[in-house]
């Protein structure tokens, strides 16, 4: 079945240093990727979303870049703000096909601590 | 933005009784979702819910687990009776059509006894 693998538990780093999370995915047909960030008493809530021109998806700084021939989707700030610190979700959904819904399929999540 | 509330935030209940999650959310979305995510692990899908119905299901939503949204109001995950493994926090969240943006609540820590 489709799968999200983030191999990072935790990843600590100092302030203004660049960003970068790893997500690889396996599925059965071309998923939209996303990263959601939750931070610390708040909900998950959408960060980036790969489109399906393969543009390159940007908000708050950071970027990521759907590479489906390594299935992969990291996340990467070229420097890194104390505000940062939250916990990093990948997560995959298959292309709307009929009325299922699409559900989302994530990863375990990664926790990035910015430090001064 | 847009919220999804969840209420409670956290609820300790002793195994073999009953529980319902409460999710106020957003007020035009459509699709409704529960997640489940237990200590340590990945969040996991376990139902939608649209026009009324449940769309899909995982293995997780077991027959102990109900979900319904009467007249438009919460949208509930009942779970009876609770066992031990339901202890995990659960995230509810909706959206207003599909390939829209998926909006989250902050979870309700449920912790089975």
């Amino acid at each position: 079945g489709d799968s999200v693998t983030q191999t990072e538990g935790l990843v600590t780093l100092t302030e203004g240093l660049p960003v970068m999370l790893n997500c690889t995915y396996q599925s059965t047909y071309s998923p939209f990727l996303f990263w959601y960030v939750q931070h610390l008493n708040e909900a998950p809530k959408l960060l980036l979303k790969s489109f399906t021109d393969n543009k390159r998806p940007e908000h708050q700084g950071f970027h990521a870049t759907l590479h489906k021939s390594s299935s992969s989707f990291h996340l990467q700030k070229s420097s890194a703000q104390l505000s940062d610190s939250a916990l990093y979700y990948c997560a995959l959904s298959d292309r709307d096909y009929g009325s299922s819904g699409n559900k989302l399929i994530f990863g375990i999540g990664t926790l990035l601590s910015v430090k001064p | 933005g847009p919220k999804v509330l969840q209420i409670p935030s956290h609820q300790i209940i002793d195994m073999g009784q009953m529980v319902t999650l409460n999710c106020d959310p957003v007020s035009n979305h459509l699709y409704f979702y529960w997640y489940k995510q237990i200590l340590g692990q990945q969040m996991e899908f376990l139902v939608n819910f649209y026009n009324g119905k449940v769309m899909e299901k995982s293995k997780l939503f077991k027959d102990q687990f109900s979900v319904e949204r009467p007249d438009g109001s919460y949208f509930t995950l009942k779970i009876q009776p609770t066992a031990l493994e339901d202890s995990a926090v659960y995230f509810c969240a909706s959206r207003h059509r599909v390939n829209t943006e998926v909006f989250f609540g902050k979870g309700t820590r449920l912790t089975v006894v």
